[in-house]
């Protein structure tokens, strides 16, 4: 099954610790996103990634950092220097500028 | 910046009653435009899609828009909701030739009563 798989599902970490979320796509597709979805906000875009080995900062992407060494590949650090990290995260690939967005089912990361 | 404004946080209606979930946006260039539901423990998904031609697109479930370019709007509708359309809805513009950054609106919750 072609698709984009989010690990883990629910993930809870103690104040002050990095956190690696892990996106995988077997889509073949060039672009890949993150964007944080809160409660009455929408989806807020984090970082994106055109292509392998380039990423670009979203909207709101103080506090986090990410990487694109392979194509399917996008992994997002939420840093300890994330002020409000607790937050449902959703990766995204697409083929191409301005293409329709294939999301994954999304991390849960709890902080406390 | 881009922004995307939808009017409404929540919306109730009864099996077959009508809907129209109101989506605007801020961009007066070229857009690209969708919307997305989410059902509930379920992925994000694209409903439709407009990018070009025919102002009136429909999409999955019976599902239409119509792009008002003079408005800025694109607005969603569907003539007969079920229960199976409870979800959140959610307007996404991508602004500009070649962007690859999607602008999303804040939602709207519809609850559909049996």
């Amino acid at each position: 099954d072609g698709g984009i798989t989010q690990s883990p599902k629910y993930l809870f970490r103690k104040e002050g610790q990095n956190v690696t979320l892990s996106c995988e796509q077997n889509l073949n597709h060039d672009a890949m996103y993150w964007y944080r979805q809160d409660p009455g906000q929408g989806l807020r875009l984090i970082y994106y990634s055109q292509i392998v080995n380039d990423f670009q900062k979203g909207d709101i992407a103080e506090g986090y950092s990410v990487s694109r060494e392979k194509k399917e590949s996008f992994p997002l650090t939420v840093t300890s220097a994330q002020k409000n990290p607790t937050a449902f995260y959703l990766c995204a690939s697409s083929p191409c500028a301005g293409c329709e967005q294939y999301f994954g089912p999304g991390t849960r990361l709890t902080v406390t | 910046a881009q922004s995307v404004s939808q009017h409404n946080h929540h919306v109730i209606l009864s099996e077959a009653a009508s809907l129209e979930l109101g989506c605007n946006y801020s961009y007066g260039g070229t857009v690209n435009l969708f919307w997305y539901v989410q059902y509930p423990g379920q992925h994000l998904q694209l409903l439709l899609k407009y990018f070009s031609g025919d102002p009136l697109v429909k999409g999955i479930k019976g599902f239409e828009a119509e792009f008002i370019k003079s408005k800025f709007s694109f607005n969603l509708r569907k003539p007969s909701v079920q229960w199976s359309d409870t979800a959140e809805y959610f307007c996404a513009v991508e602004s500009g030739a070649g962007s690859y950054q999607l602008t999303f609106g804040k939602g709207t919750k519809l609850s559909v009563i049996p």
